[in-house]
């Protein structure tokens, strides 16, 4: 059973535009989210992370928004560059605990 | 500089041969993880371990062993692989701290035929 999902397998968008990637979880137990970027061939790579006392955590062009009542997450992505196209997976997990739960992934491509 | 290091990064093997995929931390992590990534299913934790010789099933963790003996290394057995278990594999590590991330090693690619 998925407890993380990310509805969208793909997204194209053109550089210097916003991309939203969005991400949904079941589990109301989870209290800490991140999203991760993979590149092929390597493994994925933290991006930016939000707890869950938070609706907001931004980092330089990386914005994540959490809207707890909606189970739901966003990762903003401004200005889009051609070198943002990765997959990107978003993750939620118990503060206190080891397991991490991922989503499918978005597969982001910016369009130069 | 901080790494989780996997080996080997690509492996083609047989059904039923035995085959163990190693993992190292240079990071003093205490947690460490297997994950499967395959397509449409996004990345599944297969086993996870809390520290030495404390180890525990993830969400598929049919198939496969762990062992914890030292706190840099976990590595992931296949007593006997079978095709359903070609697939991309990660090694993670973390610590115990609140609110931190894992860190991934470059992944294993498995293809068993």
């Amino acid at each position: 059973d998925q407890q993380v999902k990310q509805n969208s397998p793909s997204l194209s968008v053109q550089e210097g535009r916003i991309s939203i990637l969005n991400c949904d979880y079941t589990n109301s137990m989870f209290d800490y989210f991140l999203w991760y970027k993979k590149y092929p061939a390597e493994g994925p790579t933290f991006l930016i992370s939000i707890s869950s006392i938070k609706d907001k955590n931004e980092d330089g062009r990386f914005t994540v928004f959490l809207n707890k009542s909606a189970k739901h997450l966003s990762l903003h992505i401004v200005p889009s560059q051609p070198g943002d196209s990765a997959v990107y997976f978003c993750a939620a997990s118990r503060s206190t605990g080891n397991q991490f739960y991922f989503g499918t992934g978005t597969s982001l491509t910016v369009i130069p | 500089e901080a790494q989780v290091t996997q080996n080997p990064r690509y492996l083609i093997t047989v059904t039923g041969k035995k085959l163990t995929v190693t993992c190292s931390q240079n990071m003093n992590h205490e947690y460490m993880s297997w994950y499967r990534q395959d397509p449409g299913l996004g990345l599944r934790q297969i086993y996870y371990s809390m520290n030495v010789e404390v180890t525990d099933k993830g969400d598929v963790p049919e198939g496969y062993k762990v062992s914890r003996k030292e706190k840099r290394n976990f590595p992931l057995i296949l007593e006997s692989p079978s095709p359903n278990q070609t697939s991309l594999y990660f090694c993670a590590s973390s610590s115990p701290e609140v609110n931190t991330e894992a860190f991934f090693g470059q992944g294993t690619r498995l293809t068993v035929v």
